[in-house]
């Protein structure tokens, strides 16, 4: 079955624009958690949807915010991008909210700001 | 908080070396305790897992036993190959409250043939 779809695989932006990432998860899996990975911080936790709501929320600014759609799809969005926005963008789908229900990472999105 | 610490890499060995990466955590609870390879451009596939205390996870001749007292989650593999050169994470989840990991900082692992 085909994995967890992240795109666009790389993308280059200038500071102060914004920028949308989209993640398909798995067929099936309602749940979708986003992550930051950068050299200096390491992994970080973003955010999850699940059935369209948005169930947590890490220590992120208000710019990053995300939504999902009724097809279990989502976005993550960055407005008024910043140079240390620059990361890999990782996005986990899940059967149901959980990370051991069945939690797969898709390749990720690396943003770089300019 | 919660947190998760790994040792320092890089981590370099020689083909069939044994291997063992240092995972020590602080959490409330009990939680889940995972570790997650990530191959060069690639995302994170999990390797293996424990969800309560003295459970052995394995996985590709991988091993990680949960060890509550300690608050340890070392990874251990007897004999490694130059296609186990990756980063490996270290990594927790609660039960209770928010359903994230919490990931260790990632051990750069190489092996030379």
């Amino acid at each position: 079955k085909a994995g967890v779809t992240q795109t666009p695989r790389y993308l280059i932006k200038t500071r102060g624009q914004q920028v949308t990432l989209s993640c398909s998860p798995i067929s099936g899996h309602r749940s979708v958690s986003w992550y930051q990975q950068t050299p200096g911080q390491g992994l970080q936790f973003l955010f999850e949807y699940f059935s369209e709501t948005q169930r947590n929320k890490g220590n992120f600014p208000g710019r990053f915010s995300g939504r999902q759609f009724s097809n279990s799809r989502s976005e993550m969005n960055v407005s008024t991008l910043e140079l240390g926005d620059s990361a890999l963008y990782l996005c986990a789908s899940s059967l149901v909210s959980g990370v051991g229900n069945g939690y797969t990472f898709g390749s990720g999105t690396r943003l770089t700001v300019v | 908080g919660d947190s998760v610490t790994q040792m320092e890499g890089p981590v370099t060995l020689s083909e069939e070396a044994c291997l063992t990466i240092n995972c020590t955590y602080t959490a409330t609870g009990y939680p889940s305790l995972f570790w997650y390879v990530q191959y060069p451009g690639e995302g994170l596939q999990l390797l293996l897992k424990a969800t309560k205390a003295d459970d052995k996870g394995s996985n590709k001749g991988f091993e990680a036993t949960y060890r509550k007292e300690t608050t340890s989650f070392h990874l251990e593999k007897g004999s490694v190959q130059v296609s186990d050169s990756a980063v490996y994470f270290c990594a927790l989840s609660k039960i209770q409250g928010a359903q994230k990991l919490v990931f260790g900082q990632g051990t750069r692992l190489t092996i030379n043939p």
